[in-house]
């Protein structure tokens, strides 16, 4: 059974802080990660995808991929309390054409 | 980002009849659609992998006469939920992958469906 693990939550920071969030795989051999966010009644929004180890930055956003490690985390720097919601990890199988495995998310809370 | 445009947002039914619900790409075409169920604090639960042009494929659990999946087109999708009874009442939400791999997922707006 392949699997995406995340840390249920919630992670509380403070406004301006960074937000870590962090998320292990089960299956070796994937390629492709991705971090989305879902506000509470609303469906899930892609942030970042990354492909390569290393680190991939989009504006406030990190993302940090070690497939030696299956291991795959999302920084959000200068915290706002919009970025509060909850945060899924979904990897591909590999298998085309297939559903993106997620995470249960982990839920960020931002406070002012 | 691609757009997924799913309809109707929101919908209220009564016990035994049924609902249907539909997922388009807008701008791109999409051999494979998927749709997922989420309760109220719970994940992204994928109920079945929608394919142009032949039968769905189902996730173990998910009854495939109650959740009839129809991928006619390559932009369309539909799931009717038939039948439908209070427990039925979830956030239904479909998915659309542009290609083969490498690709990200993009979301419809999702449907609330309330079965009174």
């Amino acid at each position: 059974q392949k699997e995406v693990e995340q840390n249920s939550g919630p992670l509380s920071v403070p406004e301006g802080a960074i937000a870590s969030l962090n998320c292990t795989y089960s299956d070796r051999v994937s390629q492709s990660f991705f971090w989305y966010r879902q506000y509470s009644g609303k469906s899930p929004e892609l942030i970042m995808s990354i492909y390569s180890n290393g680190d991939k930055e989009d504006g406030r956003f990190t993302a940090q991929l070690n497939k030696a490690s299956q291991y795959v985390s999302l920084l959000i720097r200068d915290s706002q309390p919009s970025d509060s919601a909850t945060y899924l990890c979904a990897v591909e199988p590999n298998q085309a054409g297939t559903a993106l495995i997620f995470g249960k998310g982990t839920t960020l809370s931002v406070s002012s | 980002g691609a757009v997924v445009s799913q309809h109707p947002s929101r919908v209220i039914c009564k016990s035994g009849t049924s609902v249907k619900i539909e997922c388009r790409s807008l701008d791109f075409q999409a051999t494979t659609m998927f749709w997922y169920r989420q309760f109220p604090k719970q994940s992204l639960m994928l109920m079945a992998t929608s394919n142009e042009g032949s039968k769905a494929t189902y996730e173990q659990g998910v009854e495939k006469d109650k959740f009839l999946i129809n991928h006619a087109s390559l932009t369309l999708s539909t799931l009717t939920v038939t039948s439908a009874h209070p427990e039925d009442s979830s956030f239904y939400i479909c998915s659309a992958r542009r290609g083969m791999g490498n690709t990200e997922a993009f979301f419809g707006q999702g449907t609330r469906l309330t079965v009174v």
